[in-house]
């Protein structure tokens, strides 16, 4: 039963422009939610949070947007640089108990 | 270098056999996790321990089971191991069971 969905395995954008990761979840029940992103032969680094009494969340060059009615969120990277290229996970929780993981999405950062 | 440590990096065995894989998690982090990968897969959550305590059960394998330990470094154990548990298996650990998770580089575990 897959909780987090990415539908995207694969992005691929020009170094400068907007990077759009999107994630979608079916359990309402989710109140925190997170971005991780993956170098090969890394572990997943942690990038960036929300909770589900926030729509938006910034850090930098990266947002995460929430919409809980679609039960969808999005991570924008602007601009996207060549060294963002990596997998991106997302993931969300219930009350910080059990973290599901969506499977992931390759963005590709052409210079 | 995220302070999460995992050994062994690799490891290759055989169909039946039991295995051990070992995490120490960032100094003062109470929380342990654990992480299946497969292949192009996303992660898939197994077990949580807080503080030596089981905290949250996910898809984990009665053929598997874990624990932390006073010194708060924890270990899975793999038995009757299967062709399909061919993995990367991720530890992560947190500062107070919830929060953002700081990952090992994984144990990639080849069942031949």
């Amino acid at each position: 039963d897959q909780q987090v969905k990415q539908n995207s395995p694969s992005l691929s954008v020009q170094e400068g422009r907007i990077s759009i990761l999107n994630c979608d979840y079916t359990n309402s029940m989710f109140d925190y939610f997170l971005w991780y992103k993956k170098y090969p032969a890394e572990g997943p680094t942690f990038l960036i949070s929300i909770s589900s009494i926030k729509d938006k969340n910034e850090d930098g060059r990266f947002t995460v947007f929430l919409n809980k009615s679609a039960k969808h969120l999005s991570l924008h990277i602007v601009p996207s640089q060549p060294g963002d290229s990596a997998v991106y996970f997302c993931a969300a929780s219930a009350y910080f108990n059990k973290f599901y993981f969506g499977s992931g999405t390759k963005l590709n950062v052409k210079p | 270098d995220s302070g999460v440590t995992q050994t062994p990096k690799h490891l290759i065995t055989a169909t039946g056999q039991r295995v051990t894989l070992r995490c120490s998690p960032r100094s003062g982090d109470l929380s342990v996790y654990w992480y299946q990968q497969s292949l192009d897969q996303g992660l898939q959550f197994l077990i949580q321990y807080y503080n030596g305590e089981e905290r949250a059960k996910g898809n984990i394998l009665e053929r598997f089971s874990a624990q932390q330990f006073p010194d708060l470094h924890s270990e899975l154990n793999l038995s009757s191991l299967e062709l399909g548990d061919s993995a990367l298996y991720f530890c992560a650990s947190s500062d107070r069971g919830f929060g953002e998770q700081f990952f090992g580089p994984g144990t990639r575990l080849t069942v031949l």
